[in-house]
């Protein structure tokens, strides 16, 4: 495989669940990035990490929780969510270091919550 | 702050038409500006790229020119096709900002009539 790849494509859960998304990059990238894509709303960035380090935190509400085992791995963990919640979560890394580096992204995890 | 501007869309256009979908930009440093697109059901992906002024990127027979006298990076295609039908959005990455942050439009929903 190549690219950014994102488990699950989509996602159903109830308010009360506990979920995880997950998502890999096959790039050698040193930066990886979690963002929200709602209806009619613009892109909004979520968490970056950077050499497994988060470097950005973007005012995310505490029921989504991020994990970056290893700087080819992203998790998004999920509890507690709101209907609001529901949208397209797209992962995405990034070769950081240079501003000309665009960032790649998978094809995200359709979440819906109930 | 840094941000974009694009055209509010959907655009909808017959075959072989020309397309133009407008970006402006506004940064404090000398950002690289970026068309990524996306296709339904898909993730986004880049689709062309420019990091100074009066470079012009170019791709799949998509073109933009990086203006700095306008702040400008509008998007622009000879003849579209059906297959052109996507979300498209205008992008940027200030040196000057932290190294993570891409600022990103609010994309242009472009639909090709056969």
């Amino acid at each position: 495989e190549t690219g950014v790849t994102q488990t699950p494509r989509h996602l159903v859960m109830g308010m009360t669940n506990k979920k995880s998304l997950k998502c890999e990059q096959h790039l050698g990238h040193n930066a990886m990035y979690w963002y929200k894509q709602s209806a009619k709303k613009p892109l909004e960035l979520m968490f970056v990490y950077n050499f497994k380090e988060q470097t950005e935190n973007n005012s995310v509400p505490s029921r989504f929780s991020p994990e970056c085992p290893n700087s080819s791995h992203l998790f998004l963990h999920l509890h507690t969510l709101q209907p609001e919640d529901s949208a397209l979560y797209l992962c995405a890394s990034r070769e950081e270091g240079g501003a000309d580096s665009p960032l790649h992204f998978g094809n995200g995890t359709r979440l819906t919550v109930t | 702050g840094d941000s974009v501007t694009q055209m509010e869309g959907p655009v909808t256009l017959s075959e072989e038409a020309f397309l133009t979908i407008n970006c402006t930009y506004t940064a404090t440093g000398y950002p690289s500006l970026f068309w990524y697109v996306q296709y339904p059901g898909e993730g986004l992906q880049l689709l062309l790229k420019a990091t100074k002024a009066d470079d012009k990127g170019s791709n799949k027979g998509f073109e933009a020119t990086y203006r700095k006298e306008t702040t400008s990076f509008h998007l622009e295609k000879g003849s579209v096709q059906v297959s052109d039908s996507a979300v498209y959005f205008c992008a940027l990455s200030d040196p000057s900002l932290r190294a993570s942050k891409i600022i990103f439009g609010s994309g242009t929903r472009l639909s090709i009539r056969p």
